[in-house]
């Protein structure tokens, strides 16, 4: 089966620098990459996500760029604000259809500081 | 709409005891998840279900059963409760439609305690 991997487990940036998270994926077949953000206490919720016909995709501060040889992805956040503090996780699908279910991988605790 | 519900939001259980979690969603989507989150460990999926009266196994679901008798509600049982099974539970529901979005729309979470 599918296996995500993300490192580091924490990362810490100062308030307006940039933020990198990136994860590596084993299945090759997969095909939608989605990053979820989950704040203290609350639910997962979807930031962005990329299918592996696109190389890179832009929402604002955020952005998501896809390895496809490496199988890698990584998320980008511009700008860091303090509430962009939050796990993200990403996850990688390598079904789709009728058996569409995603691997999430362990998280990344991002913190960024005033 | 309310979206995805969990009922219980707590629980605490004793060692042996058994309970039944459910979710309800009023998206209308064909898919339906559980999850359980534990510090460190990500979410992982326990059982899930890709339309009414069908469900299937994720990565962790000894101890689990599942039952989607109605497409909007999908129940998550545990028979004989054990402290291992202490955890977050999240239910997750999507609905991939025409534009082929696997997005995934997560319930509030249930807390359980098993003593």
């Amino acid at each position: 089966g599918e296996n995500v991997e993300q490192h580091p487990s924490t990362l810490s940036v100062q308030e307006g620098d940039s933020a990198v998270i990136k994860c590596t994926y084993s299945d090759s077949a997969s095909n939608y990459f989605p990053w979820y953000k989950q704040e203290l206490g609350k639910r997962p919720q979807l930031i962005i996500d990329i299918r592996s016909n696109v190389g890179e995709k832009k929402d604002q501060r955020i952005a998501v760029t896809l390895n496809k040889t490496a199988k890698h992805f990584s998320l980008h956040i511009t700008e860091t604000q303090p509430e962009d503090s939050a796990v993200y996780f990403c996850a990688a699908s390598s079904d789709t259809g009728a058996n569409s279910k995603l691997t999430f991988g362990k998280g990344i605790t991002l913190s960024v500081r005033p | 709409n309310a979206g995805v519900t969990q009922t219980p939001k707590f629980r605490v259980l004793k060692t042996g005891q058994s309970m039944t979690l459910l979710c309800a969603q009023d998206m209308n989507h064909e898919y339906m998840y559980w999850y359980r989150q534990d510090p460190g460990m990500g979410l992982r999926l326990i059982h899930y279900s890709v339309g009414e009266g069908t469900t299937a196994k994720g990565e962790v679901p000894d101890g689990y059963n599942v039952s989607r008798l109605k497409k909007q509600n999908f129940l998550l049982g545990l028979e004989s409760a054990a402290p291992s099974q202490t955890s977050v539970y999240f239910c997750a529901s999507s609905y991939p439609g025409l534009a082929l979005t696997y997005e995934q729309y997560f319930g509030p979470g249930t807390r359980l305690t098993v003593t």
